[in-house]
């Protein structure tokens, strides 16, 4: 049972290029949450979709920052004109249903430079 | 704000020794987590705590839950080096399927 698959791991993007984050969610789950982690601290929520919806956006920055859930597909956290601040590893986690334990993906480390 | 605190945030400890993180939590919830990370790597979850008075046991850490004082221990029992890590607690809000981490404690385990 393949756990929760993000790609790319490691992605280089210059000042203002896009960036695009993809996340496909463990077998059977349907609910994908999307966090950031900046070097040193602790992860931050930004995202929480089911399929077709966005459920919480809360931690979202209000700029530049978008995420979908396709009805087929994976997950996508796109980031545009990225600045330097976006440096930061960026995970995925699933669950089949609310309220259910969310597990990790492996991360995507996003260096701006 | 929703607020999670664990203390300490560095841990500098000889192995065979004993120690307690702590997880302070400023909102009211009853599902509690720990995960373990290491360094360039994802969360590797290590307990789930769905109850007040919950204790959960696994080799040499033990985690517990006081909802009311809304506060998560994880104790270190005889530390070995296999133990240094990041070590974050994460609660989930009443109402919300997000999680909330602490700050983090980074653990180093020396001879």
């Amino acid at each position: 049972n393949a756990g929760v698959m993000q790609n790319p791991r490691h992605l280089v993007r210059r000042r203002g290029q896009e960036a695009r984050l993809r996340c496909s969610p463990m077998k059977g789950h349907s609910h994908v949450y999307w966090y950031r982690q900046l070097p040193e601290e602790g992860l931050k929520f930004m995202v929480y979709l089911q399929k077709e919806n966005i459920i919480d956006e809360s931690g979202m920055p209000k700029e530049r920052f978008s995420a979908e859930f396709p009805k087929e597909g994976p997950s996508i956290l796109r980031i545009q004109q990225v600045v330097r601040g976006d440096s930061a590893a960026y995970f995925c986690a699933s669950s089949p249903q609310e309220g259910y334990e969310q597990y990790f993906g492996p991360g995507t480390r996003l260096t701006v430079t | 704000e929703l607020k999670v605190e664990q203390n300490p945030l560095f841990l500098s400890m000889q192995e065979g020794k004993n120690y307690t993180i702590y997880c302070n939590y400023s909102t009211t919830s009853d599902r509690l987590y720990w995960y373990r990370q290491d360094p360039g790597k994802s969360l590797e979850s290590l307990f789930v705590l769905l109850s007040n008075g919950a204790v959960k046991q696994e080799g040499r850490l033990m985690a517990s839950l006081d909802t009311k004082a809304r506060l998560s221990t994880l104790h270190i029992t005889a530390a070995v080096h296999d133990l240094s890590a990041t070590y974050f607690c994460a609660v989930e809000p009443y109402n919300t399927d997000k999680l909330i981490f602490g700050t983090g404690t980074r653990l180093q385990v020396f001879p």
